[in-house]
């Protein structure tokens, strides 16, 4: 079945430590998101991706940084300068945007 | 300045008390409207999508309009399993889904 998968589903980070998301899909999409959401914020856009190699900062990139080397993988890396980094994130991808996203499960960042 | 704004945050109903959910867009040059709906601890699982104002679109106990300002969900006679968190996107020229806060239904038996 085609979709999209967020590995691992929980993650703890010591402060100090970079840590990275994994976010893999066999849908084909030319186009990947990285979001993050927290209580009562909404999705927030981290990074975006419209095709390989390519990539654009989104609302809150600062702390956070990607790549896209292949098709099917957009992996978000947690770095040491994201101040706040406890947070649900979410990890999306779509052919086109007018036809909306297909998200994957997610995965949750705490750091302990 | 919100772009997206979704209300009422939260609503409680009771089995079978209809009602409407609420979003809101000051986007201009809008491509689709997006209904989504979230369990916890879940990605968002799509709905509807809408483009165009006077578009209607229904789903079991679900249905979603648009006009050119705003767009309501619908929930007829909704049940337990209807409780879930509802998030709204928009489409704009340029950039990616632009979501609202989501509103938070509880239906209760």
């Amino acid at each position: 079945d085609g979709g999209i998968t967020q590995s691992p589903k929980y993650l703890f980070r010591k402060e100090g430590q970079n840590v990275t998301l994994s976010c893999e899909q066999n849908l084909n999409h030319d186009a990947m998101y990285w979001y993050r959401q927290d209580p009562g914020q909404g999705l927030r856009l981290i990074y975006y991706s419209q095709i390989v190699n390519d990539f654009q900062k989104g609302d809150i990139a600062e702390g956070y940084s990607v790549s896209r080397e292949k098709k099917e993988s957009f992996p978000l890396t947690v770095t040491s300068a994201q101040k706040n980094p406890t947070a649900f994130y979410l990890c999306a991808s779509s052919m086109d945007r007018a036809y909306g996203y297909t998200f994957g499960s997610g995965t949750r960042l705490t750091v302990v | 300045e919100d772009q997206v704004t979704q209300s009422p945050e939260a609503l409680r109903l009771q089995e079978g008390e209809s009602s409407s959910l609420n979003c809101s867009y000051t986007v201009s040059g809008l491509r689709g409207l997006f209904w989504y709906r979230q369990d916890p601890g879940k990605g968002p699982e799509f709905l509807f999508t809408l483009y165009s104002a006077g578009e209607e679109k229904e789903k079991e106990r679900l249905k979603a309009t648009l006009t050119k300002k705003e767009s309501f969900l619908h929930i007829t006679a909704p049940k337990p399993e209807d409780s879930a968190t509802y998030l709204c996107a928009v489409n704009q020229a340029g950039t990616a889904l632009i979501f609202g806060k989501g509103t938070t239904l509880s239906v209760s038996s």
